[in-house]
């Protein structure tokens, strides 16, 4: 079974520039998450969608956005980038979302953004 | 709230050694769950073992155990006879109600041949 899958893997932007990141979570998986791992510091929530519609924000400016597709497969983007964007951007997939739920969390490999 | 801390920014041992990562926890909810995950340096995040606030049993899973512990609200981890391949980062991590999953800041291990 393939497990969660980004892409890029790796990218190199300019200052103002926008990017949009892939991923695709675990085959059955209906929750997304974004995290930020930013050089040297820990995991950042960034979104949260399950089926389709966003189910929670953390404290990050609205120049970063997303989306989940039908297919459950979801898009991070960020517009105006600055320099302190540059990071691992993680994506993690769960199949239980619901109140409560335990949310085992299973992470992609990442996509390593680089801003010049 | 909800917050965790990992005080252990960097350790490092010789292999063999035993070693024990701290992980400590702060929520208001009764109902919550606790990770550990390891992020080996190709840097996708592997997950180790879940633990729900009404369980408060330790468990040994070959060379990890979890130490649980309510009244401190503390979820530590141990390595014994570490090895080589357990360098890593180690992200403890908190669940509750809807909010997604709060991590820890990493403690990295560093296991010395």
């Amino acid at each position: 079974e393939a497990g969660v899958t980004q892409s890029p893997t790796h990218l190199i932007k300019t200052r103002g520039q926008q990017v949009t990141l892939r991923c695709s979570p675990i085959s059955g998986h209906t929750s997304v998450y974004w995290y930020q791992q930013a050089l040297g510091l820990g995991l950042q929530f960034l979104l949260w969608y399950d089926e389709g519609e966003e189910r929670n924000r953390g404290n990050f400016p609205p120049r970063f956005s997303g989306r989940q597709f039908p297919n459950y497969s979801s898009e991070l983007n960020v517009n105006a980038l600055e320099l302190e964007d540059s990071a691992l951007y993680l994506c993690a997939s769960s199949l239980e979302s619901g109140q409560g739920a335990a949310g085992e969390l299973f992470f992609g490999e990442g996509s390593r953004l680089t801003v010049l | 709230a909800q917050k965790v801390t990992q005080a252990q920014t960097e350790i490092s041992v010789v292999e063999k050694e035993d070693v024990t990562l701290d992980c400590v926890y702060e929520t208001r909810d009764t109902t919550y769950y606790l990770f550990w995950y390891k992020q080996p340096p190709s840097g996708e995040l592997v997950f180790l073992i879940r633990r729900n606030s009404f369980d408060e049993q330790n468990e040994i899973s070959g060379r990890y155990s979890w130490n649980f512990q309510k009244s401190t609200s503390s979820f530590n981890f141990t390595i014994t006879a570490s090895q080589v391949v357990d360098s890593a980062v180690y992200f403890c991590a908190l669940k509750t109600g809807r909010r997604a999953l709060t991590f820890g800041s990493g403690t990295r291990l560093q296991v010395q041949p």
